[in-house]
């Protein structure tokens, strides 16, 4: 079955402890991408890889880090999280040049930093 | 499930009748723009895209609308399921294509 994995789906951590969220997809896609969304600012990219070992800022970047050492992975990285990354994030793959189209999203992670 | 928004616009709509969902963007370089769909616990799931040099797009069920003169976009939902009901996101992808915003989303629910 084709699909975007992420873990965990639920993480509470405190405050500068170092985190990282695993984005894994089946599919053989070039693109994959990070979304925080938040309500009231809906979904926000955060950092977008075009393929391996070529990433890329989206609008929210800062606070994040992400590699793409391999097709299918793509981590999200919290150095040093603080409180206003708590967020619900999505990652999401994509064969298409353009981004989004035919996209295929995660489940999500809900991350609470206390 | 998760909130995927506190005070997301809400359109009620009988079982069986037309939907149309409204969207005005703000890029008017932007290539593609896109519809997602999501449901309560659920991450985005793709339903149809335009390109900026179409006017008019057809799916299953659904019709995307482009009015670049005015920077509007509309999703047309047909026969209106109650497996419609979720919050539906527009998006552009910019002139370059390879960045995607979304605008704020708007709430379906369907009435049986």
């Amino acid at each position: 079955e084709a699909q975007v994995t992420q873990n965990p789906r639920y993480l509470i951590t405190v405050t500068g402890k170092k985190l990282t969220v695993t984005c894994s997809q089946n599919m053989n896609h070039e693109y994959m991408s990070w979304y925080r969304q938040d309500p009231g600012l809906g979904l926000r990219q955060i950092y977008y890889s075009m393929n391996v070992e070529v990433t890329d800022k989206g609008d929210v970047p800062e606070g994040y880090k992400v590699s793409r050492k391999e097709k299918r992975n793509f981590p999200l990285i919290l150095e040093s999280p603080s409180p206003n990354q708590t967020s619900l994030y999505f990652c999401a793959s994509s064969t298409h040049r353009v981004v989004g189209t035919e996209a295929f999203f995660g489940q999500g992670t809900r991350l609470t930093v206390v | 499930g998760e909130s995927v928004g506190l005070h997301l616009p809400t359109l009620s709509v009988q079982e069986g009748d037309n939907s149309i969902i409204n969207c005005a963007y703000s890029n008017s370089a932007s290539d593609y723009f896109i519809w997602y769909k999501q449901e309560s616990g659920k991450g985005p799931q793709f339903i149809i895209d335009i390109r900026s040099n179409m006017d008019k797009r057809q799916g299953q069920r659904v019709t995307v609308l482009l009015n670049k003169t005015v920077k509007h976009l509309s999703l047309q939902i047909a026969a209106t399921q109650p497996g419609d009901s979720a919050v539906y996101f527009c998006a552009e992808t910019g002139a370059a294509g390879n960045k995607l915003t979304f605008g704020g989303g708007t709430r379906v629910l369907v009435k049986p």
